[in-house]
Order: C-alpha cells, then structure tokens, then sequence
C-alpha cells in the first residue's frame, strides 16, 4: 500500500528565505509522486510531479523537488519565499498497482513572514 | 486552459436529505474522481470511475454515496441520506489516462449538514 507523511503540519519562513517542505512516502512500487498547492477557498492545482527519469523536477512559480529513492523522501523546495506562497501544500503518491487514486499527506500550511 | 468546474460552491442540507454534488470534468480525460477533505484532515480519496462503471472506492464510500455520469458532460456524486460526518469539502478531479497522469482537480463543493 502507498502513503505519504509529510513532517511538520505548520512551516513560516521569511520573505527570500528558502523554503523546505518534507514529504516521505511508502510504496511497494516505484512511486509516482505530486505536489499540489490550496490557496485559501480554492482547490487544489498541481505544483510538480515525479513520474519516471530525472530525479529532480521543476514545477511552476519557482518550485522544485527531488525524488530520492534511497531516502523515500520528495522535498519541496524554493530558494526565495514569496508572500504569495502563503497556502497549504499537499504532498500525494500513487502507483501502478493500486490502481488510479492519490494517496495524501495531511498537508503542511507555509506561511511567509513580511 | 481546461478546467475542472463544480457546483454548487456551498450545499447546506439538513441529516437525512439527499444532495447531489455536481462536477463538469475536462472534456476529453478519461478518469474522473471524488475526493473530500473534513475540516483540518488530510484529502482523502472517495471513488473512481472510467468507462461508465466504478473503479475504485475506498471504505468511505459506502451504499450512502454514488456516482453517476448522465451525460457527456457531467460526473455526479450523490449521497442518498446525509449524517452530519459527511460535512466537508468534494473535490472532483480529472485526468487523461492513469496513475502517472496528474489529476486535475475542480474548485471544491463545501457540504454543511446540520
């Protein structure tokens, strides 16, 4: 079975500051792995993903995450905090075998401090 | 750029009514999704559907909750008699094929029972 614990359900940063937002799966399989964004009374939008081949992959508004297999882990992260990265993140897993659903971290609330 | 639509944006019934959630998926994914998060817990996974039949579902949907697809449009969750537990928030999400393909996820339809 796949599930996801992301450490640390609250992180606050400083505007520029780096941000670091951890996610470590379990999975049977090779992982497909996400990273998604909630803004307050919005849904959820897709930030990155790892499927297959290069490790560390970019997403949109300067994200990125790096899939080490040996660690389980897909860290979030962003050299420079922005106020508008103010929201929840959601890290999620799925895999081949277990059919098509997401399997969801409890999700970790960034707030970035002015 | 496509998008996952869902209305209405706030349902607020009394227990034992029925409501039906509805969502209008990307049109030309495959997969369709139901999803709800309770107020403060992690996204946790409801059903799947392709090709005009479940999937998937998780322990969560039990004989209260079905799916339907009416039209070519439109993917409806219903629940047949509320309890105030089902207060959350739905998504209904989308995607093009299976588990490696990002789900696509719709704005979110806030239930309230009381």
């Amino acid at each position: 079975a796949q599930s996801v614990t992301q450490l640390g359900s609250h992180v606050s940063v400083s505007e520029g500051a780096l941000v670091l937002l951890r996610c470590n799966y379990s999975s049977s399989v090779p992982p497909y792995l996400f990273w998604y964004v909630q803004y307050p009374n919005q849904g959820l939008q897709l930030l990155l993903k790892y499927t297959t081949g290069a490790t560390l992959v970019k997403g949109i508004n300067g994200f990125e995450a790096e899939f080490k297999k040996s660690e389980t882990s897909f860290h979030l992260t962003k050299p420079s905090a922005h106020m508008s990265d103010a929201a929840e993140y959601f890290c999620a897993v799925s895999a081949s075998n277990t059919g098509n659903q997401f399997y969801f971290g409890t999700g970790t609330s960034l707030t970035v401090i002015p | 750029e496509p998008e996952v639509t869902q209305t209405p944006s706030h349902q607020v019934t009394q227990m034992g009514q029925e409501v039906i959630l509805r969502c209008v998926p990307i049109s030309n994914h495959l997969y369709f999704y139901w999803y709800r998060q309770i107020l403060g817990q992690k996204v946790e996974f409801l059903v799947s559907f392709y090709n005009n039949e479940i999937s998937e579902k998780s322990e969560i949907f039990d004989d209260q909750f079905s799916v339907e697809r009416p039209d070519g449009s439109n993917f409806t969750l219903k629940i047949r008699s509320t309890k105030l537990e089902d207060s959350a928030m739905y998504f209904c999400a989308s995607s093009a094929s299976g588990s490696f393909y990002e789900q696509y996820f719709g704005p979110g339809t806030r239930l309230t029972v009381t």
